[in-house]
């Protein structure tokens, strides 16, 4: 089946240091991959994606690489905020069924220190 | 564009009470998903439809809940009866038709069961 595995968090850093949190999945053929974020008390946002390999998607200083052979969808931002402390969660999307439908990993806590 | 809308926001209720969650998508979609969020964890979903109709209710426990999309607009999710372990965020999302679309997420339900 499909699956997400998330770095264990949470995490803490000081402003302006370099952000990754791991996120690799199984699946079968070639799924997309997502990285949404939740606020506290709000719902999920689409950070980024990218539907195919070596494809890399970028959104408000973050970045992340689709790397097929590696099954690797890391996230990283070289200079982190306060405002970026929320839950990230890595998602799949599969090619093969009808529709979309979004596997989500554990989710990993991010606190970003003044 | 308007976003995904939910209602209510927070509900308080004993256990083995009834409770129901409205959700309406975004206008266009006809992809309608119900998601649960236990606190600590990644979403799961529970019930996916394609316009009125049923795709995925296979990790509904269909002993106490519910779900329909009469029209193919707006949703209803309900639980009855309620147990504690239901106490968690219920998101409802939509997304276009087609395979690898960008799935919108509402800003949740949050159930709590005492």
């Amino acid at each position: 089946g499909n699956s997400v595995t998330q770095m264990e968090g949470p995490v803490t850093l000081s402003e302006e240091a370099f952000l990754t949190i791991n996120c690799t999945y199984t699946a079968t053929g070639y799924p997309s991959l997502f990285w949404y974020v939740q606020y506290p008390g709000e719902g999920l946002q689409l950070l980024l994606k990218a539907t195919k390999a070596d494809d890399k998607g970028s959104n408000k200083g973050f970045e992340a690489t689709y790397r097929k052979e590696t099954t690797s969808f890391h996230l990283e931002k070289g200079s982190v905020q306060v405002s970026d402390s929320a839950v990230y969660f890595c998602a799949l999307n599969p090619r093969e069924t009808s529709g979309s439908r979004l596997t989500f990993g554990e989710g990993t806590q991010l606190t970003v220190n003044p | 564009e308007a976003g995904v809308a939910q209602s209510p926001r927070y509900k308080i209720i004993e256990k083995r009470q009834s409770v129901a969650f409205w959700c309406n998508p975004i206008s266009g979609h006809a992809t309608l998903y119900w998601y649960q969020q236990i606190l600590g964890q990644g979403p799961k979903l529970l019930i996916q439809f394609q316009n009125n109709g049923v795709v995925d209710d296979s990790q509904l426990p269909k002993d106490r809940f519910s779900a329909e999309r009469l029209k193919g607009v707006d949703s209803t999710l309900k639980i009855q009866p309620a147990k504690l372990e239901d106490s968690a965020v219920y998101l409802c999302a939509s997304s276009l038709r087609h395979s690898g679309n960008t799935i919108y997420f509402g800003e949740g339900s949050w159930l709590t069961v005492v």
